[in-house]
């Protein structure tokens, strides 16, 4: 079955430091694979997505992550971390040759900043 | 950006009622919308896939016949909750992917919490 792996649950960071979260699935195969955020009581938005080409990818609001197939992971990172960073995370994955649209999310990954 | 609205935003009810909930695209189309279920401090869990002008596809161990799904048009599904019961306090979330761009990418609402007495 698909997993989508985040290790770290809860990341207390201060401001300016740099920041890495952790995405690992499960499988092989083409996958597309997302980063989304969930400000504290607002919808989850898109920070950014892999498909395919350059597997460096930035987002919006300085976020990057990088796809490396060969250790299934897609992790999340930005230089230097602000306090309206805070928000969770979640890592999604979807299969697109199996004409499987469905995203499967992690469990998240809360991050709060202390200024 | 695509925005895609949630109505209601929150609803209570009593246990044995019936809940909708509408999940609208508001400036693309969407053949294609998700239901999700969030439990708190929980991820996203897939309830189903709702196509329009065809029958929503269930998640293993969702109920079809107690989560209620029509997508009448392409910018609007809607989740019937029947006969709702306590455990279906959750928050509900839906997302719509863009049919122009196909690019796979979808636009979650605001969600809708549901809280049953």
């Amino acid at each position: 079955a698909q997993s989508v792996s985040q290790h770290n649950h809860h990341v207390i960071l201060s401001e300016a430091a740099s920041l890495e979260l952790g995405c690992n699935y499960s499988y092989g195969g083409t996958v597309n694979l997302f980063w989304y955020v969930q400000y504290p009581g607002q919808h989850l938005q898109l920070l950014l997505k892999y498909f395919s080409g350059d597997p460096l990818v930035k987002g919006i609001k300085g976020f990057e992550a990088e796809f490396i197939k060969s250790k299934f992971s897609f992790n999340l990172r930005k230089p230097s971390v602000q306090w309206s960073d805070t928000a969770e995370y979640f890592c999604a994955v979807n299969r697109p040759n199996f004409g499987n649209e469905k995203l499967t999310f992690g469990t998240g990954t809360r991050l709060t900043i202390i200024p | 950006g695509a925005v895609v609205s949630q109505h209601p935003s929150r609803v209570i009810c009593k246990s044995g009622t019936s809940v909708k909930i509408e999940c609208r695209s508001l400036d693309f189309q969407a053949t294609t919308m998700f239901w999700y279920r969030q439990f708190p401090k929980q991820s996203l869990m897939l309830m189903a896939t709702s196509n329009e002008g065809s029958k929503a596809t269930y998640e293993q161990g969702v109920e079809k016949d107690k989560f209620l799904i029509n997508h009448a048009s392409l910018t609007l599904s809607t989740l019937t909750v029947t006969s709702a019961h306590p455990e279906d306090s959750s928050f509900y979330i839906c997302s719509a992917r863009e049919d122009r761009t196909n690019q796979e990418t979808q636009y979650f609402g605001p969600g809708t919490r549901l809280l049953v007495l």
